[in-house]
């Protein structure tokens, strides 16, 4: 079993739709929480982050972290074609320097 | 927040060849990871690059094949030696954020390299 399960998708939806999109993860050590967002021939940047249990919400965007499930979510609510891009999870052990785990990633695409 | 510049932006290599990927970064920082994102894959953590000491790499990955020099505070590069087309790879530079959250990293824009 790998340490971070992510669907690859890919993932299309009409422009206002939600999307949902989830990891699974093994190591219940893992205490921070991430989302990065990867548009083509570009590198990761990060999009959402949480530390621990619960949610949290940024415009558009809600992360959610199950601990007790080692479930993690994002939502893009409203979605639009420039959201059209690939979504890694990614989680650590600690702040810091502490090595990041990531998904494969989900590749979504908006359609208008 | 810092600002990665990765070069070359991609490349064509042939087999047997090495290829070295620089990475600048406009603020000192004290360490340096060098990730590779292979096709259908999650990003990897090839080594972790401290200026003034030896990198420390991850298991599979090897000093020989993926040699790493850190000159100073802000560069960086990675070679990708006697290349295979098993190489072809995206590979990516990042450093620790500068700004909160504290943690997770901020990445360049990757070398995507092709190996024929």
């Amino acid at each position: 079993q790998k340490e971070v399960e992510q669907d690859p998708g890919p993932l299309s939806v009409p422009e206002g739709a939600i999307v949902s999109l989830n990891c699974t993860y093994s190591n219940s050590a893992f205490q921070y929480f991430m989302w990065y967002r990867q548009y083509s021939r570009k590198g990761p940047e990060l999009l959402m982050y949480t530390y621990s249990s619960g949610n949290k919400e940024d415009g558009r965007f809600t992360a959610q972290v199950d601990k007790s499930s080692k479930y993690i979510s994002l939502f893009i609510r409203d979605s639009q074609p420039s959201d059209s891009a690939t979504y890694l999870c990614a989680m650590s052990l600690g702040s810091g320097n502490t090595p990041l785990v990531f998904g494969k990633g989900t590749r979504l695409s908006v359609i208008a | 927040s810092a600002v990665i510049s990765q070069k070359p932006s991609r490349d064509i290599c042939q087999r047997g060849t090495s290829l070295t990927i620089q990475c600048q970064v406009d603020s000192q920082v004290t360490m340096m990871f060098w990730y590779r994102q292979q096709p259908g894959q999650s990003l990897t953590l090839i080594a972790t690059a401290n200026q003034g000491s030896e990198a420390t790499y991850e298991s599979g990955f090897v000093i020989d094949k993926f040699p790493i020099s850190r000159p100073n505070l802000t560069f960086s590069t990675l070679t990708v030696s006697n290349m295979s087309p098993e190489d072809s790879s995206i590979y990516l530079c990042s450093v620790t954020r500068t700004e909160q959250p504290n943690y997770g990293y901020t990445f360049g824009s990757g070398t995507r390299l092709t190996v024929v």
